[in-house]
């Protein structure tokens, strides 16, 4: 198994601002992911965090709003840019030790802007 | 596209009754199928899985069936129990992909 720590777990933040989110993981997993639970909504995946590279971005999501940084194995950080009322989300980071395994999530980021 | 439907809650039980959520899917080629749940104040937790027409997948009392023909998987329970009350996702994930497409979550509330 593996342990999430996201950081921090909540915040309200001014619009027009950026946030930063932090993803650590206790041991190296080859796949990260951040996923985006709007309210009254399912989750939403955001991106793939790849190392090294840059992300793989879903439809609907850039990197200018979200760029994603993934320097090693065990943490990555995902930042809201310029942030909106609408962004106003629940924002969970989720990784995979390899390819096929189980999926461990973060207990989340609740964002609120106003 | 590929996409999961669940039943809207929340769903509101007495312990020990039996339980029900529905899952049906659309997705292109043979998805894995998985139902998550999130009890209050935690992260969300892998509850079951099913990667192949037919597959039962079970954990803590709880099963679901993966029904190709009716495209669904439907999450079941025999007798809940107060401990139960959280919401559950369902989701599927592609053939060869480890992204997760998720229903909209059912919360589940049991009352002793």
């Amino acid at each position: 198994s593996a342990v999430i720590s996201q950081k921090p777990s909540r915040d309200i933040c001014q619009r027009g601002t950026s946030l930063t989110i932090q993803c650590q993981v206790d041991s190296q997993v080859t796949m990260m992911f951040w996923y985006r639970q709007q309210p009254g909504q399912s989750l939403t995946l955001i991106a793939t965090a790849n190392q090294g590279s840059e992300a793989t971005y879903e439809s609907g999501f850039v990197i200018d709003k979200f760029p994603i940084s993934r320097p090693n194995l065990t943490f990555s950080t995902l930042t809201v840019s310029n942030m909106s009322p609408e962004d106003s989300s629940i924002y969970l980071c989720s990784v995979l030790s390899a390819p096929g395994t189980e999926a461990f999530f973060g207990q989340g980021t609740r964002l609120t802007v106003v | 596209g590929n996409s999961v439907t669940q039943m809207e809650g929340p769903v509101t039980l007495s312990e020990e009754a039996f339980l029900t959520i529905n899952c049906t899917y659309t997705a292109t080629g043979y998805p894995s199928l998985f139902w998550y749940v999130q009890y209050p104040g935690e992260g969300l937790q892998l509850l079951l899985k099913a990667t192949k027409a037919d597959d039962k997948g079970s954990n803590k009392g709880f099963e679901a069936t993966y029904r190709k023909e009716t495209t669904s998987f439907h999450l079941e329970k025999g007798s809940v129990q107060v401990s139960d009350s959280a919401v559950y996702f369902c989701a599927l994930s592609l053939y060869n992909t480890d992204k997760l497409i998720f229903g909209t979550g059912t919360r589940l509330q049991v009352f002793p």
